[in-house]
């Protein structure tokens, strides 16, 4: 089945501690994509991969990373999370192709204390 | 800043009527995209439009896009329950569907 999956889907945590949220496709996509979405503000790009080792910022990439070392995976990293990074998190996947929508994981919602 | 503009943002309508959301945006493009997000869940493509005067249905919904007024129009004909939601119009600022701006997203509730 073809997929976009997300871990994890929940995580409550204190400021200051790293984490990883991790996002994998299997349907050899060459773009992959995080945003953010919060109410009232609809979803916001963060950061955008359009293949292997190529990444690129998107609207709002203040205090986040990520890296694409494989064409499958696409973790993104909050080295020091603080509150206002509290949220919830999509990850997609496309092909290069624009008459191809993006395909969008369940979702990570993050809780920052 | 390509800003994309959403009418109404909320919307509670009666079963069997018709209705009609507006996304607006800011700059040229002409790839506009649809989602449908159920609450606590993911997003799920509606309609992908791709040219000037596209124009596509899928049940109770036709969408169409109007790149010259840079207007984009989700039309819900006879709302049912099921069609309760929220919806995201999605404007391509790139050449290749990767650099999509989303709406704030309308929310949709049916009543009987």
């Amino acid at each position: 089945e073809a997929q976009v999956t997300q871990n994890p889907r929940y995580l409550i945590t204190v400021t200051g501690k790293k984490l990883t949220v991790t996002c994998s496709q299997n349907m050899n996509h060459e773009y992959m994509s995080w945003y953010r979405q919060d109410p009232g503000l609809g979803l916001r790009q963060i950061y955008y991969s359009m293949n292997v080792e190529v990444t690129d910022k998107g609207d709002v990439p203040e205090g986040y990373k990520v890296s694409r070392k494989e064409k499958r995976n696409f973790p993104l990293i909050l080295e020091s999370p603080s509150p206002n990074q509290t949220s919830l998190y999509f990850c997609a996947s496309s092909t290069r192709r624009s008459n191809q929508p993006q395909h969008f994981g369940d979702g990570t919602r993050l809780s920052i204390l | 800043e390509l800003k994309v503009e959403q009418n109404p943002l909320f919307l509670s309508m009666q079963e069997g009527k018709n209705y009609t959301i507006y996304c607006n945006y800011s700059t040229t493009s002409d790839r506009l995209y649809w989602y449908r997000q159920d609450p606590g869940k993911s997003l799920e493509s509606l309609f992908v439009l791709l040219s000037n005067g596209a124009v596509k249905q899928e049940g109770r919904l036709m969408a169409s896009l109007d790149t010259k007024a840079r207007l984009s129009t989700l039309h819900i004909t006879a709302a049912v329950h099921d069609l309760s939601a929220t919806y995201f119009c999605a404007v391509d600022i790139g050449d290749s569907g990767y650099a999509l701006n989303f709406g704030k997203g309308t929310s949709l509730l049916v009543t009987p």
